[in-house]
């Protein structure tokens, strides 16, 4: 059975630094891609950023890059964000989710965490 | 960066009802979209990949069609369990965008 399970979130004051976790069980985690999906209070679903099996490649919404760091580790199933210089609009609830191919290019989000909720307030 | 938009962004209907949801993407995204549900509190759920593949598990009430930049997610025979958010979101470049969303809400 896939399971992802998040960690790392909290209270975190504007200016400060966190790192999320995601622990990865029941596939083989290093063949896949996966992401991080966050969705503020009341909002809707933003797609973060990415990282393909190899880890090579991350990729990273505007609103995020140059602050936020997607990292994995297949040697322990777990991918990272790391998250530096976090703004009040970083608030939400972050889920990782796994990614499979249909066909080249044709990805999709087939297990996700339960998320982890990250506030960022003074 | 892609936009996605849907319509409506949120309908009122009856159990039994026949139930669609437009998705339109900013420029031709081919047929990488993808549908997703979410109840509150609870992650999304995969529903359609790659515009018409129904996930495994998902009940065939729950069909994709479109291609280019218009795509539409129906649900015929509406479940009382259907009463949800739903979501697409395209792969077709990064980032990798969700429309905004359109809540099923009970008539």
């Amino acid at each position: 059975e896939v399971q992802l399970l998040e960690s790392g979130g909290g209270l975190v004051q504007p200016g400060g630094s966190l790192r999320l976790s995601c622990a990865a069980s029941g596939f083989i985690f290093s063949s896949y891609a996966m992401s991080w999906v966050r969705q503020a209070p009341g909002k809707g679903l933003e797609w973060v950023s990415g990282i393909d099996g190899s880890g090579d490649s991350p990729y990273y919404a505007d609103s995020v890059k140059g602050r936020f760091t997607i990292s994995r580790d297949d040697s322990k199933g777990t991918m990272y964000l790391q998250m530096n210089s976090l703004r009040a609009e970083d608030t939400a609830v972050y889920y990782c989710a796994k990614e499979s191919r249909y066909s080249y290019g044709q990805n999709y989000f087939d297990y996700w965490g339960q998320g982890t909720l990250l506030t960022v307030s003074s | 960066d892609i936009q996605m938009t849907q319509s409506p962004s949120s309908l009122s209907a009856s159990v039994g009802d026949r139930v669609t949801i437009t998705c339109r993407a900013s420029q031709s995204i081919r047929g990488f979209l993808n549908w997703y549900q979410q109840k509150p509190g609870k992650a999304p759920k995969l529903l359609i990949f790659a515009t018409s593949n129904l996930q495994s598990g998902v009940p065939s009430r729950f069909s994709g069609s479109g291609s280019g930049t218009d795509f539409t997610l129906t649900i015929s025979n509406l479940q009382p369990e259907d009463f949800a958010t739903y979501y697409c979101q395209q792969t077709h470049s990064s980032p990798r965008t969700f429309g905004q969303g359109t809540k099923v809400e009970i008539k």
